[in-house]
C-alpha cells in the first residue's frame, strides 16, 4: 500500500532564505508525482506535476526532483516571501488506479 | 478560463441527515475526482468518475455515493451523517484522466459540518 510522508510538518524560517521541502514514498512504481499549495481553509493549488520519467520541474522560483528508485522528492523555494506561507502537499498517483495519494503536508511560515 | 466550482461553500446538518455536494468542472474537463480532508486523516480519495461513469473507488462506507452528468458535472452525495463526517470535500478536475499524466485542479471545497 503506498504512502506518502512528508518531513517536516512545519517549518519557519525568514523572508530571502532558500528551503527544501521534503517527501518520500514507499511504492517507487507512480506515473507522476505532484506539489500542491494550500492556504487556510481553500482549496489546493497545483504547483509542479513530474512525470515518472522525468527527474525534475521549474516553475519561477520553485523547483521539484523526483528520484523514483529511492521514493522521494524534494521542492525546492528560493529566496522565500511572506506571500510563500501556506501548506504544501505532495501527492503521488499510482499505477493501481487514477487516485492521488497524499502526504499530511509541510506548514511553512515565512516571516518578514 | 473559470476554475473549478464547488456548491455549496459551506453546510451545517445534523447526524442522520443527509447532503448532496456539487462540483463543476472545468470546462472540457471529462474526469471528476472527489476527496475527503480532515485534519486528523489528511486528504482520501472518495472515488473518481470520467464520462457518467465511476472509474475508481476509495475505502469509503456505501453512505458516500456520488454520479456525474453528461456536461461532466458531478455531485456526491453522504446519507445518514455521522459526527465523523465533518470535513472539508475537495473535487478536481483534469482532462481525460483522474490522473495518469494529467494535473489535476482543484476547487475550493465545501466544508461540511455535522452537528
Amino acid at each position: 500500500k503506498q504512502e506518502v510522508t512528508q518531513i517536516p510538518a512545519a517549518l519557519s524560517v525568514p523572508e530571502g532564505e532558500n528551503l527544501v521541502l521534503n517527501c518520500s514514498f514507499t511504492d517507487s512504481a507512480i506515473y507522476n508525482l505532484q506539489w500542491f499549495r494550500q492556504d487556510p481553509g481553500k482549496g489546493l493549488t497545483s504547483l509542479l506535476l513530474i512525470q515518472s520519467s522525468q527527474r525534475e520541474q521549474t516553475s519561477g522560483r520553485l523547483n521539484a526532483s523526483l528520484d523514483k528508485s529511492s521514493g522521494r522528492s524534494t521542492l525546492y523555494i528560493a529566496a522565500s516571501q511572506p506571500g510563500d506561507s501556506a501548506t504544501y502537499l505532495c501527492a503521488v498517483n499510482g499505477q493501481a488506479g487514477t487516485a492521488l495519494i497524499f502526504g499530511k503536508g509541510t506548514t511553512l511560515s515565512v516571516s518578514s | 478560463k473559470a476554475g473549478v466550482t464547488q456548491t455549496p461553500r459551506y453546510l451545517i446538518k445534523t447526524r442522520g441527515q443527509q447532503v448532496t455536494l456539487s462540483c463543476s468542472p472545468i470546462s472540457g474537463h471529462r474526469s471528476v475526482s472527489w476527496y475527503q480532508q480532515t485534519p486528523g486523516q489528511g486528504l482520501q480519495f472518495l472515488f473518481e468518475y470520467f464520462s457518467e461513469t465511476q472509474r475508481n473507488k476509495g475505502n469509503f462506507p456505501g453512505r458516500f455515493s456520488g454520479r456525474q452528468f453528461s456536461n461532466s458535472r458531478s455531485e456526491m452525495n453522504v446519507s445518514t451523517l455521522e459526527l465523523g463526517d465533518s470535513a472539508l470535500y475537495l473535487c478536481a478536475s483534469s482532462l481525460e484522466s483522474g490522473g495518469g499524466t494529467d494535473t489535476q485542479y482543484f476547487g475550493p471545497g465545501t466544508r461540511l459540518t455535522v452537528l
